[in-house]
Order: structure tokens, then C-alpha cells, then sequence
């Protein structure tokens, strides 16, 4: 039961524009929301969040909009620069289950073109 | 201020074998989380020790255990070992206290034959 989906494996974008990273949920318990990036032979690291609270996030190229009713999240990245080129992870959590348990969905590796 | 640290970062081993992966939590940080990462595949939660208790588990069988040191440290055992148990094991650590970040290590990569 993958409870975090994102559908799009992979997103190829042209350097200076827009990046639009998809991410949808099944479970309306979640009420908060992180985004991961992974380089290869690293461990992933974490980029923005936004709780269940908000409907928008910035944080410098970085804004991430949630849309609960629809159970949607997406990043966006403006503007794309090629060391945007990474895999981002969608993940979410319970904030008051009682530990720190992360449900990730499965990525969507972003190249970005120079 | 030292990143999360795992140990070994690459490592074979045969079906029915056993191995121990090691963490080094970020310094501060009492809790500490491991995920599994198979090829192609999000991480997904095997469980997280505070205070030397595990503190939540996913949908692992027991054969994966684990322990946490009063260092904060944390060791991951599986025994077993099966052919699907290949992947990436990523250790992640953090203050308790929720809403927060979770710092990775490298992850220890392990392929079972």
C-alpha cells in the first residue's frame, strides 16, 4: 500500500526555468510534509517542509505549496540550476505519533539542462 | 559539529548469513532511525530507538533488530539474511521533538548472494 506516491520516475528541465516536483497522498492522517533531495553515493538531505497548517512554504528557490483537499503536494524550484539535478523524495508523518517515522514515496529523479 | 556516520559503507554477503550495520549519530542527537532503501524504491521506516528503547517499528519482520548505546549510537543486526534484503541501509538521527528534519549518513549498501 503505498501510502506517498510520486508518478513521475523522471523530469527533465531546461537550466533557468521552472522545476514542478509532484507528490500525492492516500493517508489524512499525515499532517506534515518534507522534501528530500539525494545525490548519488550520499544520504539524502533534507531541503524544505510545510505543515498541514500552512497551504505554502518558501525558502529562497525553493516553495512548496500543499493542497489537502486534494491530498497534493508539489516543489517548486525557480529558477533550475544544473546542481538541482538530484532525486527528490516526497515524504510525510504523523506529527504527533510519537516518533519520528518517515513514509517516503518512491522519488522522481530531476535533470536539469544546461 | 560531526555528520551522521555508517559503517561498513559496502558489504557482501551469502543468504542465511548474518550482519550488523553501525551508526554514528549527529552530534546532539539522542534519536536515531533506520530506513531500508531498496533499487528504485523510497526509504522505508525499519524502526527508531530513543533512549536505548525502540521506539516505533515498520512492517519488518523480527529477524531485523537493532540496539542503541548511551552514545547515542545505534546498530542495526539482521539475521537471515535473504536474497531481498539487498539495498541501501540508512541510518538517520535527530533531536527528539517533532516537527524536525532527520539527518542521513551515507547508508551501508548490501548485497546478499
Amino acid at each position: 500500500d503505498q501510502q506517498v506516491k510520486q508518478n513521475s520516475p523522471s523530469l527533465s528541465v531546461q537550466e533557468g526555468r521552472i522545476s514542478i516536483l509532484n507528490c500525492d497522498y492516500t493517508n489524512s492522517m499525515f499532517d506534515y510534509f518534507l522534501w528530500y533531495k539525494k545525490y548519488p553515493a550520499e544520504g539524502p538531505t533534507f531541503l524544505i517542509s510545510i505543515s498541514s497548517i500552512k497551504d505554502k512554504n518558501e525558502d529562497g528557490r525553493f516553495t512548496v505549496f500543499l493542497n489537502k483537499s486534494a491530498k497534493h503536494l508539489s516543489l517548486h524550484i525557480v529558477p533550475s540550476q544544473p546542481g538541482d539535478s538530484a532525486v527528490y523524495f516526497c515524504a510525510a508523518t504523523r506529527s504527533n505519533f510519537g516518533n519520528e517515522k518517515l513514509t517516503f514515496g518512491t522519488g522522481t529523479r530531476l535533470t536539469i539542462i544546461p | 559539529e560531526t555528520g551522521v556516520t555508517q559503517s561498513p559503507t559496502h558489504l557482501i554477503k551469502t543468504r542465511g548469513q548474518q550482519v550488523t550495520l553501525r551508526c554514528s549519530s549527529q552530534s546532539g542527537h539522542n534519536t536515531v532511525s533506520w530506513y531500508q532503501q531498496a533499487l528504485g524504491q523510497g526509504p522505508q521506516f525499519i524502526f527508531q530507538y530513543y533512549r536505548e528503547e525502540e521506539n516505533g517499528r515498520g512492517n519488518f519482520p523480527p529477524r531485523f533488530s537493532g540496539l542503541q548505546f548511551p552514545n547515542y549510537s545505534s546498530e542495526l543486526n539482521v539475521n537471515a539474511l535473504e536474497l531481498d534484503d539487498s539495498a541501501l541501509y540508512l541510518c538517520a538521527s535527530t533531536l527528539t521533538g517533532w516537527p524536525g528534519e532527520l539527518f542521513f549518513g551515507e547508508g551501508s549498501r548490501l548485497t546478499v548472494l
